[in-house]
């Protein structure tokens, strides 16, 4: 099944300690992007990737890293995590093949930071 | 710069009525511009899109949107809304490259 997947789907943890939110996908899909969901304010886009060792900065690339090793992974790092990183954060590709291609998410990352 | 506004924060309808559920954009250049929808506890599903073509796209789940280049808008709509169709519905515009900005958000009600 051509899926997006992210792990772990809910995490709790404090501020200051270093995490990493996976992101696979199986559709051998070369660009792929990281988003964050928080009320009334939409999706925001954090970091984008175009492909191996291709990223760039989205909107609200503040406290974040990423990096894109291999085609299929795109893991997003939040080196010393702060409360407003509290967040819904969603992983989605695309193919490039057209500029205008549709996303595939990935059912979503519930974080808490205290 | 990019930007979506979705004017509605939320949209009540009764089933069986049409949906509209509006969206306006910026963006310089040609607009790439998407619907998705997003079920409680759920990723983002996607509805349909417009890159070129007729202004009328048809997409999944009897939905639709009509791209209006003068009035720089991409409303969504459904000739008869179903309880079902009750959920949260993002608009986005990309403008060719590689970002892409996304509305806030219209929360749609379908009441029995």
């Amino acid at each position: 099944e051509a899926q997006v997947t992210q792990n772990p789907r809910y995490l709790i943890t404090v501020t200051g300690k270093k995490l990493t939110v996976t992101c696979s996908q199986n559709m051998n899909h070369e660009y792929m992007s990281w988003y964050r969901q928080d009320p009334g304010l939409g999706l925001r886009q954090i970091y984008y990737s175009m492909n191996v060792e291709v990223t760039d900065k989205g909107d609200v690339p503040e406290g974040y890293k990423v990096s894109r090793k291999e085609k299929r992974n795109f893991p997003l790092i939040l080196e010393s995590p702060s409360p407003n990183q509290t967040s819904l954060y969603f992983c989605a590709s695309s193919p490039m093949g057209l500029a205008g291609g549709r996303q595939y998410f990935g059912p979503g990352t519930r974080l808490t930071v205290t | 710069a990019q930007s979506v506004a979705q004017p509605e924060d939320q949209v009540n309808v009764a089933e069986g009525n049409p949906l509209t559920v509006k969206c306006t954009y910026s963006v310089s250049g040609n607009p790439y511009l998407f619907w998705y929808v997003q079920y409680p506890n759920r990723g983002l599903q996607f509805l349909l899109k417009y890159i070129t073509g007729d202004n009328l796209v048809k997409g999944s789940y009897g939905f639709e949107a009509e791209f209006n280049k003068s009035q720089t808008s991409f409303h969504l709509k459904k000739p008869s809304a179903l309880v079902s169709d009750s959920a949260l519905y993002f608009c986005a515009v990309r403008d060719g490259g590689f970002k892409t900005i996304f509305g806030a958000g219209t929360r749609l009600f379908v009441k029995a």
